[in-house]
């Protein structure tokens, strides 16, 4: 398919363990966000990629929440030391540049710490 | 409508009818406006959206308003139908990122 793809699409474990969550963005599209979604709640921002600019992370939570992203496309959210508190949907999306631009979001990973 | 943790605000149509979702934006530099569908278990899909130099701009069965003035954005659904159903989210960005409002729920009755 033409869209982001993100994968697992559910993901259980247990309080303390690491999880890494992957994002395929929309083939050409430059800019690339991670979203945190709690039930019932909106969106919130976490971190976001343009080309080869040092990436904006002033929405991640804490220390324990990292972000790659590869060869300009492929993304990987990192959550150390998994706390019960981050259960929620991670979302990830694309758009062809950096604001002012629809962004396309994949259907989400749903991750519960145990 | 903004929505209050797992309290969404629900707007309840009948099969048929036009829907009007409201929202009320805080950033009065924002430049850019979107509207978004979440269906249960999926990602958000864009609907439509408008830049802060239009009024109003239209797409299939909807239409996009922005009254900057009160900083108000609205979205009409003309017939809506039971697919319509999901929640809809508006952001705003006035630079490069989005910032989303809390949804309102669209139920759509038969």
């Amino acid at each position: 398919g033409a869209g982001v793809s993100q994968s697992p699409s559910n993901k259980v474990t247990e309080k303390g363990k690491d999880v890494e969550l992957r994002c395929d963005p929309i083939s050409g599209h430059t800019a690339l966000y991670w979203y945190r979604q709690s039930l019932g709640q909106g969106l919130e921002f976490l971190i976001y990629f343009q080309g080869n600019s040092a990436p904006d992370k002033s929405g991640l939570p804490s220390d324990r929440f990292s972000a790659e992203r590869t060869g300009g496309s492929v993304s990987t959210l990192t959550i150390q030391r998994t706390q019960q508190e981050d259960s929620a949907v991670y979302l990830c999306a694309s758009s062809r540049a950096i604001g002012g631009q629809p962004q396309h979001f994949g259907d989400g990973t749903r991750l519960s710490i145990l | 409508g903004e929505s209050v943790g797992l309290h969404l605000p629900t707007l309840s149509v009948q099969e048929g009818d036009n829907s009007i979702i409201n929202c009320a934006y805080s950033n009065s530099a924002s430049d850019y406006f979107i509207w978004y569908k979440q269906e249960s278990g999926k990602g958000p899909q864009f609907i439509i959206d408008i830049r802060s130099n239009m009024d109003k701009r239209q797409g299939q069965r909807v239409t996009v308003l922005l009254n900057k003035t009160v900083k108000h954005l609205s979205l009409q659904i003309a017939a809506t139908q039971p697919g319509d159903s999901a929640v809809y989210f508006c952001a705003e960005s006035a630079g490069n990122m989005l910032t989303f409002g809390g949804g309102t729920r669209l139920m759509v009755k038969p």
